[in-house]
């Protein structure tokens, strides 16, 4: 298990399409993370998965988001309708209960572009 | 919203100097985290501190929190070029599920 796996790691569309991306937490990891990170800004918080239930999501997640975390292995993450606001780096991380001690593993992120 | 800010911005250092980065942030916390991000990759964990410890040391990173002033500090001594990144403080709030709330970053360059 190499860490944390993000697909693709890069994503152009155009507007309006729909886009889906993939993440592939470390397999003894049961709580899994999206944020959302634009140019020169901090991650941002997105939703929240524990095991298959997702447990938490931001108000920055619109109706165009969706996650889905199918027997609380990988998760996907769809953005319906992309509009240009939409391009930014999308980052997946997972912990242990022992985040707390030991923080979270991120993947290298999926950079979108909507064009 | 990002629940905390970073000091300064951006600092331009000399390889071997120390680095000396600074967060503040408003809510109670379980614990603060620091992370590092090479430019356009993932964020790499440095270090967590938990609310009831006030320093930490892992190699060439040193932190300090401060509950009551809601503020912590990262050094990096014996600075590197590779040190060069982005870093960002994150924290756990308390009552909160593991979410991690990050601040804007500090864009640190260690020159040759």
């Amino acid at each position: 298990d190499t860490g944390v796996s993000q697909d693709p790691r890069h994503k152009i569309t155009k507007r309006g399409q729909n886009v889906t991306f993939r993440c592939d937490p470390i397999s003894e990891h049961n709580r899994l993370y999206w944020y959302r990170q634009t140019l020169g800004q901090g991650p941002e918080f997105l939703t929240y998965f524990q095991n298959e239930a997702q447990l938490e999501k931001s108000r920055l997640l619109s109706d165009r988001f969706s996650a889905e975390r199918p027997k609380g292995s990988f998760s996907t993450l769809e953005i319906q309708r992309t509009e240009q606001g939409d391009s930014a780096m999308y980052l997946c991380a997972s912990s242990s209960r022992d985040s707390r001690v030991y923080g979270y593993t991120f993947g290298s992120g999926t950079r979108l572009t909507v064009v | 919203s990002q629940q905390g800010e970073e000091d300064p911005q951006a600092l331009s250092i000399q390889e071997g100097e120390n680095a000396t980065m600074n967060c503040s942030y408003k809510t109670s916390i379980n614990n603060l985290q620091w992370y590092r991000q090479n430019s356009g990759r993932g964020l790499v964990h440095l270090i967590l501190i938990r609310s009831n410890e006030r320093e930490k040391h892992s190699g060439r990173l040193r932190v300090t929190l401060d509950t009551s002033k809601k503020s912590s500090s990262l050094l990096i001594t014996a600075s590197r070029a590779a040190d060069t990144a982005s870093y960002f403080c994150a924290t756990v709030s308390t009552g909160a599920n593991s979410k991690l709330t990050f601040g804007k970053g500090i864009t640190l360059s260690v020159r040759p």
